[in-house]
């Protein structure tokens, strides 16, 4: 079992482009959830994806978009980014709709740096 | 508003010793808890939880906790330490409201003295 994927594993971006991140959750998972580690920060919550709609949302702009598969796997779209979203974008999966006593499952991030 | 507060950014303890990781919380209700660590390059694992019941938890790795409702404290604890158990140790409280909307500290690093 290859648990969570990331992809890439490193990015660098300008300010105002756009980002796509990208997971494939744990063999049998099929919720997805992002979240943002800031340097020397916890994990934020971004939104988690579940069916192929958000469920749920954190303290995050519209910039910040997703998308979920058939197939369970997801992208974290950002648009117009700024250098405040320079950061390590992690993704969690787990099975059925992310009861908290149903383990999340983290990847080891995808690290987003926008000069 | 709900919060997790993790006191200590940096501790360091010789290979052996005991450790005591500190974790305070401020959440209306019963709070779901957890420890999670996670090693460079890696992703966050998960240590133990506690959701109702016994307080003392009982972890991965030789890792326990214990959740204390006057103190709002949820520490985590482990009789002695190896050279593999450095890494960024987080305490999280999930909200009742929102399954798996969790809210992390910002972290302790733990540092291993040979």
């Amino acid at each position: 079992d290859a648990g969570v994927t990331q992809s890439p594993t490193h990015l660098i971006k300008t300010r105002g482009q756009q980002v796509t991140l990208r997971c494939s959750p744990k063999s049998g998972h099929d919720t997805v959830s992002w979240y943002q580690q800031a340097l020397g920060q916890g994990p934020q919550f971004i939104f988690q994806y579940y069916e192929e709609e958000e469920r749920q949302r954190g303290n995050f702009p519209d910039r910040f978009s997703g998308h979920q598969f058939p197939n369970y796997s997801s992208e974290l779209n950002v648009n117009a980014l700024l250098l405040g979203d320079s950061a390590l974008y992690l993704c969690a999966s787990s099975p059925g709709l992310a009861e908290l006593y149903n383990e999340q499952f983290f990847g080891p991030g995808t690290r987003l740096t926008v000069l | 508003a709900q919060s997790v507060t993790q006191p200590d950014i940096h501790i360091t303890v010789s290979e052996g010793a005991s450790l005591e990781l500190r974790c305070n919380y401020s959440y209306g209700a019963t709070p779901y808890l957890f420890w999670y660590v996670q090693s460079p390059g890696q992703g966050l694992q998960l240590l133990l939880k506690y959701f109702s019941g016994d307080t003392l938890v009982q972890g991965i790795k030789g890792f326990e906790a214990e959740f204390k409702r006057s103190q709002s404290s949820f520490n985590l604890r482990k009789p002695s330490v190896h050279w593999s158990d450095a890494a960024e140790y987080f305490c999280a409280v999930g909200l009742y409201s929102s399954a798996s909307k969790i809210i992390f500290g910002s972290g302790t690093r733990l540092s291993i003295r040979p």
